[in-house]
């Protein structure tokens, strides 16, 4: 099972709104609702963002919104801040046999 | 809150057995609700699913993993475990544990990894 594609860098200027895409098949990706996305800054573990493509856990900003089409999932950060700056990993449920694989991880550089 | 702790050797050597344990503190690991992973991360390198365990002791493996794996739970103690077998060079990383996400709303326990650890590095090196 390879890791789900995402771009390996997104930048963008304070205030602006980005977009990071994960590309995976229809074994994953495309099979499941069960999407998720993950911020890590340096250093540190990484933190729960995203779930179910589009859902939000508490305490996330409503900045962060996700979605998906066919088999490439999206995470939008819209009013980009200096925070927002980390790597960012989407993962999705592959079955009963992979189970989970994450994407190859995008670096956002805000400018 | 709850809270996972990973701890373990920082070094093994190459071909024996890394062991490490996560302890889940301020909620309990006897529960019908979570299911509890392992995932790991090279260092500059991506994450990485190791496997996920049930507190009635059912696991799921990483396929690519799955014979050298074996991971564990102690509910007495509130913790699970990770043993991996055999290990190289390409098996350093920072190792964390993590809490599946349950969605009351739907049933869920597959939504993803909610309450993660600090995270161990363990180096593979004689």
């Amino acid at each position: 099972q390879s890791a789900l594609a995402q771009p390996a860098s997104v930048s963008g200027s304070p205030g602006q709104s980005i977009t990071i895409s994960c590309t995976g098949t229809s074994s994953d990706v495309g099979s499941y609702n069960l999407v998720s996305w993950y911020q890590q800054h340096p250093g540190k573990a990484p933190k729960f963002m995203i779930y179910e493509v589009s859902k939000r856990p508490s305490g996330v900003s409503n900045r962060f919104s996700g979605s998906k089409s066919g088999n490439t999932a999206s995470l939008t950060i819209s009013g980009l801040q200096a925070e927002d700056e980390a790597d960012y990993y989407c993962c999705s449920y592959a079955g009963t046999y992979t189970r989970y694989v994450f994407g190859t991880g995008t670096k956002v550089t805000v400018l | 809150q709850l809270q996972l702790q990973e701890s373990g050797p920082g070094l093994v050597k190459p071909s024996e057995t890394l062991s490490l344990t996560c302890t889940v503190s301020g909620g309990s690991i006897n529960s019908s609700t979570y299911y509890w992973g392992w995932i790991r991360q090279p260092p500059g390198k991506g994450l990485e699913w190791i496997g996920t365990i049930y507190y009635s002791g059912t696991t799921y493996y990483n396929p690519s993993l799955k014979s050298r794996v074996t991971i564990s739970v102690d509910t007495s103690k509130n913790q699970f475990s990770l043993r991996l077998s055999s290990v190289t060079a390409a098996d350093t990383a920072v190792y964390y544990c993590a809490r599946h996400y349950y969605d009351i709303l739907t049933g869920y326990s597959a939504a993803g990894f909610d309450i993660w650890g600090q995270g161990t590095m363990v180096i593979v090196s004689s």
